[in-house]
């Protein structure tokens, strides 16, 4: 199985302030005859089920806030939300689908 | 617009088994794949197999293989996760999700608790 590693584990940032959650696959998830990476990011409320921000790594989904932004190819993805807000609390996963699926352990964003 | 709607929380014994519901509504049921993920309390998330109900076929995570059921009947948009053999570590929140190759929408979660 692929093994999706995050850091940090846990995030305190400044509200306004710049989060940046890093996701790292122990093989590449990049599918070479489309050039797309298999890799999505999710945000985890609680109480709630996650909800989809990014796919293809960098793919916003439709109604997800432009302050979230999804980078990197290969082994190596960032999740970037540039100007954080009250509402971006919570628990962020990664999660490739290039074979089976696996998620990274989750990092925990909050206000510092 | 796709939703999923669970069936609701369930209380098992040690050793026996839990079946759990996922209605869908919206969208054409059986053009999309089913997966269920779970999350045991206060930890990540954990895949445990999908099914496309088109085909009827299913596959599981290697974790889970001989232990959890899915399958789908098409005449109700409904999938199901059976999970047989259960012990306290399999109490989690069980969560169905639309699959493209990500997952969305999810349903609302099912708390399957294990105690005896």
């Amino acid at each position: 199985d692929i093994v999706m590693t995050q850091s940090p584990d846990s995030l305190a940032v400044s509200l306004g302030e710049r989060a940046t959650i890093n996701c790292k696959s122990s093989q590449s998830v990049l599918y070479s005859s489309n050039n797309k990476n298999y890799l999505a990011w999710y945000q985890q409320k609680p109480g709630q089920p996650p909800k989809l921000l990014i796919y293809w790594a960098s793919t916003r989904e439709s109604g997800v806030p432009d302050r979230f932004s999804g980078s990197g190819s290969g082994t190596d993805f960032t999740l970037t939300i540039s100007s954080l807000q009250a509402e971006d609390v919570a628990v962020y996963y990664c999660q490739q689908y290039y074979s089976s699926i696996t998620f990274g352990q989750g990092t925990r964003l909050e206000i510092k | 617009q796709v939703q999923l709607v669970q069936s609701g929380a369930e209380v098992k014994k040690p050793g026996s088994s839990v079946k759990v519901s996922c209605k869908a509504s919206g969208g054409t049921f059986s053009s999309y794949t089913i997966s269920w993920v779970r999350q045991a309390p206060g930890q990540g998330l954990e895949w445990m197999g999908r099914i496309i109900p088109i085909l009827g076929i299913a596959n599981y995570a290697q974790k889970f293989q001989g232990r959890v059921t899915i399958t789908a009947d098409k005449s109700t948009s409904t999938a199901y996760m059976e999970l047989s053999s259960l012990r306290s570590e399999d109490t989690a929140v069980y969560y169905c999700a639309r699959a493209v190759n990500w997952f969305d929408p999810w349903g609302q979660g099912t708390l399957v608790t294990v105690s005896s």
